[in-house]
């Protein structure tokens, strides 16, 4: 079975601080990926995806995730932090080329807290 | 377009009472899916359903039962609570399964005691 790896469980960062939160994924097939984020309370949104072409991908507010194939990874990154980005983010695959193309598989999610 | 709904946002059950969580979307997404949200798991699939009439089991099903009627209803239904069913309850709709962002749903926290 797929498994989404997020080894950092909790990023503190301050403003203006750059960050880079690691994402792997274990399974070698074509895969379809995703960042979301929950802000305190609220419901996940997607950050950004990437399904093919260009490995680096732009989101929204200021975030880019590059896909690196020969290391299973996506990880997401953010020049600048500001405290409003204060929020859980989760990595996502979608492994499109078996049966199990219907489930998208989670990482346990990165808490990060961004200090004014 | 409300997007996706849920309903209840909290609920409190006792050890083997039965209850359904509400889910409905406005979007005629074809894919519509149950999630539990844990501390230190991220999200984990419980059941999905690809349209009307066709649901399948996700990785954690065990405990809960799932019908999808009309493409706008998912609901997901607690045969017998049990603490270990204490979590916070996702629902979420997309277009076709693995190629569009899922749009989420607000959650129901529930607590079993």
């Amino acid at each position: 079975a797929q498994s989404v790896s997020q080894h950092n469980h909790h990023v503190i960062l301050s403003e203006a601080a750059s960050l880079e939160l690691g994402c792997n994924y274990s399974y070698g097939g074509t895969v379809n990926l995703f960042w979301y984020v929950q802000y305190p309370g609220q419901h996940l949104q997607l950050l950004l995806k990437y399904f093919s072409g260009d490995p680096l991908v732009k989101g929204i507010k200021g975030f880019e995730a590059e896909f690196i194939k020969s290391k299973f990874s996506f990880n997401l990154r953010k020049p600048s932090v500001q405290w409003s980005d204060t929020a859980e983010y989760f990595c996502a695959v979608n492994l499109i080329s078996s049966g199990s193309a219907r489930q998208l598989t989670f990482g346990s999610g990165t808490q990060l807290t961004v200090l004014p | 377009n409300a997007g996706v709904t849920q309903t209840p946002k909290f609920q409190v059950l006792k050890t083997g009472q039965s209850m359904t969580l509400q889910c409905a979307q406005d979007m005629n997404h074809e894919y519509m899916s149950w999630y539990r949200q844990d501390p230190g798991m991220g999200l984990r699939l419980i059941h999905y359903s690809v349209g009307a009439g066709i649901t399948d089991q996700g990785e954690v099903p065990n405990g809960y039962n799932v019908s999808r009627s009309t493409t706008e209803d998912f609901p997901l239904r607690l045969l017998s609570a049990a603490p270990s069913q204490t979590s916070v309850y996702f629902c979420a709709s997309s277009r076709l399964a693995g190629y569009y962002e899922q749009y989420f749903g607000p959650g129901t926290r529930l607590t079993v005691t």
